[in-house]
């Protein structure tokens, strides 16, 4: 089992509501990632876990809210988004946590639409 | 800080070869990536190097690491159509997180 599943696939939400992404990955990795991609630019990094702790938050607005259950899964809830927030997050995962991590297995992201 | 720069775009015919360059200006950098990304999927990893390597070859794939230049490279032999895609070339360093180019949006005509 080599892939990490991210639900939903698509969600549209007001700027009111509160929703969550998740992110479930079984193949033992110890460090997972948030990345927020608009189209035709490059993913920018979020949030990271490193054994299950939050070790980088690039200046995230508090309107994202990450969460670590355990070290399989992976949140992200959202609350009082705007519609500069639309965009496909991509969650990731990585075999080692700390400061070398070796490559990132992707999900296939979900696209949220802020009206 | 950590910049990777690649060209926006490059289309070839069917069967050509195609290069895809990169360049780095973080010298710790530890390992060098490229992605895949495919309309509306996520990111696959194609291939990565090690800073010490300067060559790798997977089947169609060849990576070229210049580490004086900070210059990397992506060779795609035979170039197929199910090619087309946007490749990012990635750097890790010993800071925990990986930084991404623009992308190379590859365009392959038949």
């Amino acid at each position: 089992d080599t892939e990490v599943t991210q639900t939903p696939k698509h969600l549209v939400m007001g700027m009111t509501n509160k929703k969550s992404l998740k992110c479930e990955q079984h193949m033992g990795h110890r460090a997972m990632y948030w990345y927020k991609q608009k189209a035709k630019k490059p993913p920018e990094l979020m949030f990271v876990y490193s054994y299950e702790k939050l070790s980088i938050n690039e200046s995230v607005p508090s309107r994202f809210s990450p969460e670590c259950p355990n070290s399989s899964l992976l949140n992200l809830h959202l609350h009082a988004l705007q519609p500069e927030d639309s965009a496909l997050y991509l969650c990731a995962s990585s075999r080692r946590g700390g400061t070398n991590t070796g490559e990132l297995f992707f999900g296939e992201g979900s696209r949220l639409t802020v009206l | 800080g950590e910049d990777v720069e690649q060209s926006l775009f490059l289309s070839v015919r069917e069967g050509d070869s195609s290069v895809i360059n990169c360049t780095y200006t973080d010298s710790s950098s530890t390992y060098l990536y490229w992605y895949k990304q495919e309309p509306g999927a996520g990111l696959q990893l194609l291939t990565y190097i090690f800073s010490n390597m300067d060559m790798k070859q997977d089947q169609r794939l060849t990576v070229l690491l210049n580490k004086k230049d900070k210059h990397l490279s992506l060779r795609i032999a035979d170039t197929q159509t199910g090619d087309s895609a946007i490749y990012f070339c990635a750097e890790s360093t010993n800071a925990g997180k990986s930084t991404f180019g623009d992308g190379t949006t590859l365009t392959v005509k038949p």
